[in-house]
């Protein structure tokens, strides 16, 4: 049972247009979303979070809303540069310290 | 740089062995995470240490096993090796373990070891 899904492999957008990602869950437990980057050979890096209790964080061009009625949480990157290329992992944590990774999504921006 | 150190970086070995990956955590992090990718795959979530104890576990093997230290390094040990192990393994690293707010859950991930199994 995964209890967390990034149902799109992969995303393509054009430099300066707005990447959606997507992430949705099963488990009403989870008391934190988190989103990580992972660039080729390297580990993911931790980018933007977002309590249960909150429904949006933003962060520069970063934004994660999360919509726990549907148990759906999205992260908005605008305007999309080609350095945004990367696999991008949403995870989710209960307060009990156990996270549960989705199995990501690579976004390509196209100069 | 994340401050998770994983060693070693590249890792060859024959089916049917058994060999040690070694993690240090960031410094005065307590919790460690042990993490498989395989080719096209997610993180697959392994075990967990906190302070020395395991705290949680995921989908490990069980030719599989780990500790924790007192200096808190982590070693993942990976035995009766099969072709099926082939796969990047990343440590993390976090401030806490349960109870502590966002913050304390936020992992740090070492830049893994790829172990190839021929």
């Amino acid at each position: 049972d995964q209890q967390v899904k990034q149902n799109s492999p992969s995303l393509s957008v054009q430099e300066g247009r707005i990447s959606i990602l997507n992430c949705d869950y099963t488990n009403s437990m989870f008391d934190y979303f988190l989103w990580y980057k992972k660039y080729p050979a390297e580990g993911p890096t931790f980018l933007i979070s977002i309590s249960s209790i909150k429904d949006k964080n933003e962060d520069g061009r970063f934004t994660v809303f999360l919509n726990k009625s549907a148990k759906h949480l999205s992260l908005h990157i605008v305007p999309s540069q080609p350095g945004d290329s990367a696999v991008y992992f949403c995870a989710a944590t209960t307060n009990a310290g156990k996270s549960t990774f989705g199995d990501g999504t690579t976004l390509t921006v196209k100069p | 740089d994340s401050g998770v150190t994983q060693t070693p970086k590249h890792l060859i070995t024959a089916t049917g062995q058994r060999v040690t990956l070694r993690c240090s955590p960031r410094s005065g992090d307590l919790s460690v995470y042990w993490y498989q990718q395989s080719l096209d795959q997610g993180l697959q979530f392994l075990i967990q240490y906190y302070n020395g104890e395991e705290r949680a576990k995921g989908n490990i093997l069980e030719r599989f096993s780990a500790q924790q230290f007192p200096d808190l390094h982590s070693e993942l040990n990976l035995s009766s090796l099969e072709l099926g192990d082939s796969a990047l393994y990343f440590c993390a690293s976090s401030v806490g373990s349960s109870g502590g707010g966002l913050a304390k859950n936020i992992q740090y991930f070492g830049a893994g070891t790829r172990l190839s199994v021929l």
